[in-house]
């Protein structure tokens, strides 16, 4: 079965810093889908950013960006010049065979 | 475009009861796939549902069920409520093809007592 884990509960950085969210998964598959989500406490689940294994480019978006090392089963979401709105909980996951699998989650705090 | 939408938002149930959730995807989008969000085990998928038929399973008791609709509208229904199935459930559809981007509805949060 596939794991997503996130080896940090609770992350914090400065407003217009940066900060680095890690996550490693593990699967056999070599066909899937990697998605940072955010839910801040309004609880609505939205997507960040979205990376398909089969391209070695690493997906960006804005502030957003990761890093993937496929060898690895390594997926990192790096955010840029942080905002106070960037504060939530966030949620790694991985889709192969039609499952969405998600890791526990950070719950990141920005301090102004 | 709407986003997804789910109803009731919050609910309150007491042990044995059944419940029915509902959610409605954005429009054109045929998959609908449902999470139990909870402290303790974190996000579950429970199934997904594609074109009126159940594609996939997670690990839940019979105890969880769903249907989707010919309009690709789901409901999730949950008969003899415990106390541990005080969740918060979140809808989320794709247009169905593959492995696109799930979106989620804003979710319900379910308080058994």
């Amino acid at each position: 079965a596939q794991t997503v884990t996130q080896s940090q509960p609770e992350m914090s950085v400065q407003e217009a810093e940066t900060v680095t969210l890690s996550c490693t998964y593990d699967t056999s598959e070599s066909d899937y889908y990697l998605f940072w989500y955010k839910q801040p406490p309004s609880r609505q689940m939205i997507l960040v950013i979205r990376q398909e294994a089969y391209k070695q480019q690493n997906a960006t978006e804005n502030r957003f960006s990761v890093n993937f090392q496929k060898a690895a089963k390594s997926f990192s979401l790096k955010i840029s010049d942080s905002q106070l709105g960037d504060a939530a909980m966030y949620f790694c996951a991985y889709e192969g065979a039609q499952k969405l699998v998600f890791g526990q989650g950070t719950r990141l705090t920005i301090n102004p | 475009k709407a986003g997804v939408t789910q109803t009731p938002r919050y609910l309150i149930k007491t042990r044995g009861q059944q419940v029915t959730l509902s959610c409605s995807p954005i429009s054109g989008h045929r998959s609908v796939s449902w999470y139990q969000q909870t402290p303790g085990q974190g996000l579950q998928f429970l199934f997904e549902y594609f074109s009126e038929t159940q594609r996939n399973k997670g690990n839940f008791p019979g105890r969880f069920s769903g249907r989707q609709f010919s309009n690709s509208r789901s409901e999730m229904n949950v008969s003899t409520l415990e106390l541990g199935d005080s969740a918060l459930y979140l809808c989320a559809s794709r247009t169905g093809g593959g492995q696109e981007t799930q979106y989620f509805g804003p979710g319900t949060r379910l308080l058994v007592l």
